[in-house]
């Protein structure tokens, strides 16, 4: 089946940084999502890129199908940043989601 | 918030018993799908609900098992609850088309197996 990486596995950053968030693929597919993992458990939706570039505020994502990668940028990161990152894709229409292992961002004041 | 919600948020269960999880899914979306998070590791999908019926399924055993109603909520059932079961137990919501969509999650149910 298909493989996701992410990287890095951690990161530390200070307040104010800016930040890549790396997630490689293995296969073709049909769907990328990236989720922010808060500290209570909440999944949020950040960005839905199978292909092309993305921004949302101080949040963008780029995913280079043809490569089977995509970033996830953080600019200017808050405290508020902290949590997991999570890359997830979709292949062969058998719908379901294929995630990685995560980033573990920590944002320090 | 997501317009994604999930009952209850906090269950602690012994073994061998049986666990119903509630999920209301988002405004005009028609599909939910169900995932399990262990302590530090990533979601793995269970199954999804479509048209009330199971519409994909992960590598779960039968004793996991699932209801999608005509509001399209669903209920995620476990039954003989092992120790392993412990978990974060996701519902996500979205609107079927060429794939799976774009997922919402709820909050999530923290399951705790005695």
């Amino acid at each position: 089946g298909i493989q996701v990486e992410q990287s890095p596995p951690d990161l530390i950053l200070q307040e104010g940084a800016n930040s890549t968030l790396r997630c490689n693929f293995s296969d073709s597919v049909n769907n990328l999502q990236w989720f922010h993992q808060n500290p209570w458990g909440q999944l949020i939706n950040l960005f839905y890129i199978p292909s092309g570039t993305k921004q949302n505020g101080r949040l963008s994502a780029t995913t280079v199908a043809t490569e089977r990668y995509s970033l996830l940028y953080i600019s200017s990161s808050q405290t508020t940043d902290s949590g997991v990152y999570f890359c997830a894709v979709e292949a062969d229409s058998n719908y379901q989601l294929i995630w990685g292992a995560g980033t573990k961002l920590i944002i320090k004041p | 918030e997501t317009g994604v919600t999930q009952s209850p948020t906090h269950l602690i269960k012994t073994r061998g018993q049986q666990v119903t999880l509630r999920c209301s899914s988002q405004s005009g979306h028609n599909t939910v799908s169900w995932y399990q998070q262990a302590l530090g590791q990533g979601p793995q999908f269970i199954f999804q609900y479509y048209r009330e019926e199971e519409n994909g399924r992960g590598n779960f055993p039968p004793r996991f098992s699932g209801l999608q109603f005509p509001n399209y909520s669903s209920e995620l059932n476990v039954n003989a609850l092992e120790l392993d079961d412990s978990a974060l137990y996701l519902c996500a919501s979205s609107l079927m088309g060429l794939g799976t969509g774009e997922l919402f999650f709820g909050e999530g149910s923290r399951l705790t197996v005695l």
